[in-house]
């Protein structure tokens, strides 16, 4: 299994500008993240989505958008990007079933760094 | 989602035990305590989960006290490689919990 996969590992976009940030898990995995990082900082969630289809908003959505046509990809598009988007962005994955304990874990992909100048 | 604490740094040498305490004075009674790693520059990797009393993996051991407000990581005889930010959170999955990764703990293991 490759596990999560991230493209672009790196990017620098101008002002205005837009992209798509992709991600795909092999897991077969049901619950996939978005999540950025700032220098120092932990992680914020930006959106999640439970199974193909569902997507709903987490901590920092504003500026972003999700969709997940298939269980395995769920790519995050920025329509205009702004200095404040500069960040490093990792996606996750994760299976959550019924009757579970504790908390599911989550594996992260290798991040995409975005510089938007 | 219950708030945790933890120290920002840590410095510890090669071979010595670090113990890295994180507090969550509001937990709730089906909370599980989880810990991440990160190392530079790749995203958190699970390292360890516990709900009481202690844990212990190939690579960590979770110490958590009767009352659950606190718990203990305990990473035994560290490397250089242990460097990396340790993130403590609490959750639980019938709660619809997002994950909430604070500052974390940054751990420097030097020679």
């Amino acid at each position: 299994n490759a596990g999560v996969t991230q493209t672009p590992k790196f990017r620098i976009l101008k002002i205005g500008q837009s992209m798509t940030l992709q991600c795909t898990q092999d897991m077969n995995h049901n619950y996939m993240y978005w999540y950025r990082q700032d220098p120092g900082m932990g992680l914020k969630l930006i959106y999640y989505s439970v199974g193909a289809g569902i997507t709903d908003k987490g901590e920092v959505p504003n500026g972003y958008n999700v969709s997940r046509s298939t269980t395995e990809d769920f790519p995050l598009r920025l329509e205009l990007a702004a200095p404040s988007q500069t960040s490093v962005y990792f996606c996750a994955s994760s299976f959550r079933g019924q009757g579970n304990l504790g908390t599911d874990t989550q594996y992260f992909g290798p991040g995409t760094r975005l510089t938007v100048l | 989602l219950a708030k945790t604490t933890q120290p920002i740094s840590m410095d510890s040498y090669e071979g010595q035990e670090v113990n890295i305490t994180c507090s969550h004075n509001n937990i709730a009674t089906n909370d599980y305590i989880t810990w991440y790693q990160q190392f530079p520059s790749q995203g958190p990797r699970f390292i360890i989960q516990g709900y009481k009393t202690k844990v212990t993996n190939e690579v960590a051991s979770l110490f958590i006290p009767a009352d659950r407000k606190s718990s203990t990581l305990s990473l035994p005889r560290v490397s250089l490689s242990d460097t990396a930010v340790y993130y403590c959170l609490v959750g639980a999955e019938g709660n619809d919990y997002k994950l909430s990764f604070g500052a974390g703990t940054t751990v420097t293991v030097r020679a």
